[in-house]
């Protein structure tokens, strides 16, 4: 079993909706990572969670670290969004990251 | 500020030949962490340097090695390449442990 699992794998809207992933780990974490890459590869950091809750712009990120789960919120979702969202949790005092497999999000207009 | 930089971006090897590839970290940054992304294991964690020194490693075979400079500069070494190889190589850098900025990888092809 993977220490990290996202849902759903895929996923696709209308502009304009409001959007969730979720992911949940099974181990012991520091922090919690959302990534978002675009097609080609490039791999832009949104979000580092070690507690509660935080925004920026449309994007907003939760973590319970009780209950091992994490959720990315896209509001008024916009078809630049369109992109894979990846959840990554880093244990200790490393660097290192453990992926989840990400989710495909496509937002059509 | 300049981005993490990793060159060259594209590569062609074949089986047994070796590869190094480079990365450039944003100024300042002490940690230098390897990923390597493949459509079928995803997102796999290579090894880490800070300040020179690894920090930590990965479930990868002793072919996957990787140094840091004093400049904190970074590369990684490839030996005897095989074709479950290819795959797009990343880096991030960091200032400690915190987020990371990922370069723009360096894609390899092993035929």
């Amino acid at each position: 079993k993977n220490e990290v699992e996202q849902s759903p794998q895929n996923l696709t809207a209308q502009e304009g909706e409001f959007i969730t992933i979720n992911c949940s780990y099974s181990v012991g974490i520091s922090a919690l990572h959302w990534l978002q890459q675009h097609p080609g590869g490039g791999i832009v950091s949104l979000f580092m969670l070690s507690s509660g809750k935080k925004k920026h712009g449309r994007l907003i990120a939760t973590i319970n670290i009780q209950e091992k789960h994490s959720s990315l919120h896209i509001t008024a979702s916009h078809p630049r969004d369109s992109a894979v969202y990846i959840c990554a949790i880093r244990q200790g005092a490393t660097n290192k990251l453990i992926f989840g497999t990400g989710t495909l999000l496509a937002v059509q207009p | 500020k300049a981005g993490v930089t990793q060159t060259p971006r594209y590569l062609i090897k074949t089986r047994g030949q070796q590869v190094t590839l480079s990365c450039s970290p944003i100024s300042g940054h002490r940690s230098v962490s390897w990923y390597q992304q493949t459509p079928g294991q995803g997102l796999q964690f290579l090894f880490e340097y800070f300040s020179e020194t690894q920090r930590n490693k990965g479930n990868f075979p002793g072919r996957f090695s990787g140094r840091q400079f004093s400049n904190s500069r970074s590369e990684m070494n490839v030996s005897t390449l095989e074709l479950g190889d290819s795959a797009l190589y990343l880096c991030a850098s960091s200032l400690t442990t915190d987020t990371q900025y990922f370069g723009p990888g360096t894609r390899l092809t092993v035929l």
